[in-house]
């Protein structure tokens, strides 16, 4: 069965930072590019960064960039190191799997983790 | 960046009925749309990609149509389980990748 499963959420301070996780499993994680969604509460869905299959090519929201970084290594995993976190960042980070291929571009999100909570908050 | 607009914010329809939800881009996307289902809870669920292929497991009830800057999707003939968040999406002109607001799709 394919599956993502995201780690990592918490309470945070503002300022803060929070390293989010999202294993993979059920597919040839090292041949699908993949992403970051967020979505606020009682809000609707935000990408935050995507990341190709070999790890060359990163892109960010402009709301992120310069705060976080998203990477991913062999052990299946994806990552998301969010520093100076803002209130703002308060969401359910999802990630996801691009539907077709290895490269960030023209594709779609076919498959969703169920999410992990994120509260900045003093 | 290109500005996804959804209409109407909510929908009422009693089940059985046909749902109509419409998607416009601010400027030509080509066929690069998607429209994703969210239950509350739950993750967002791809159905439709390419403005009109549906994605595996997907009812035949769900269709997408649509090219350029204007796009539908239509559930032909609701049933209880539809009742939920949709979402459509341009991945065309990137970054960033947008999303609409999304529809809110409620039991009349």
């Amino acid at each position: 069965e394919v599956q993502l499963l995201e780690s990592g959420g918490g309470l945070v301070q503002p300022g803060g930072s929070l390293r989010l996780s999202c294993a993979a499993s059920g597919f040839t994680f090292t041949s699908y590019a993949m992403s970051w969604v967020r979505q606020a509460p009682g809000k609707g869905l935000a990408w935050v960064s995507a990341i190709g299959a070999r790890a060359a090519t990163t892109y960010y929201a402009d709301s992120v960039r310069g705060r976080f970084t998203i990477s991913r290594d062999n052990s299946n995993t994806l990552y998301l190191q969010m520093n100076s976190l803002r209130d703002e960042d308060t969401a359910v980070y999802y990630c996801a799997r691009v539907l077709s291929g290895p490269d960030v571009g023209a594709d779609t999100f076919g498959i969703w983790g169920q999410g992990t909570l994120v509260t900045v908050s003093s | 960046e290109i500005v996804m607009t959804q209409s109407p914010a909510t929908l009422s329809v009693s089940p059985g009925e046909r749902a109509t939800l419409s998607c416009r881009a601010s400027q030509s996307v080509s066929s690069n749309l998607g429209w994703y289902q969210q239950k509350p809870g739950q993750a967002p669920r791809l159905l439709i990609y390419a403005a009109s292929t549906r994605a595996t497991g997907i009812p035949v009830r769900f269709s997408g149509s649509g090219s350029g800057t204007e796009f539908t999707l239509t559930i032909s003939s609701l049933q209880s389980e539809d009742f939920a968040v949709y979402y459509c999406q341009q991945y065309n002109n990137w970054p960033p990748y947008t999303f609409g607001q999304g529809t809110k799709l409620e039991i009349k």
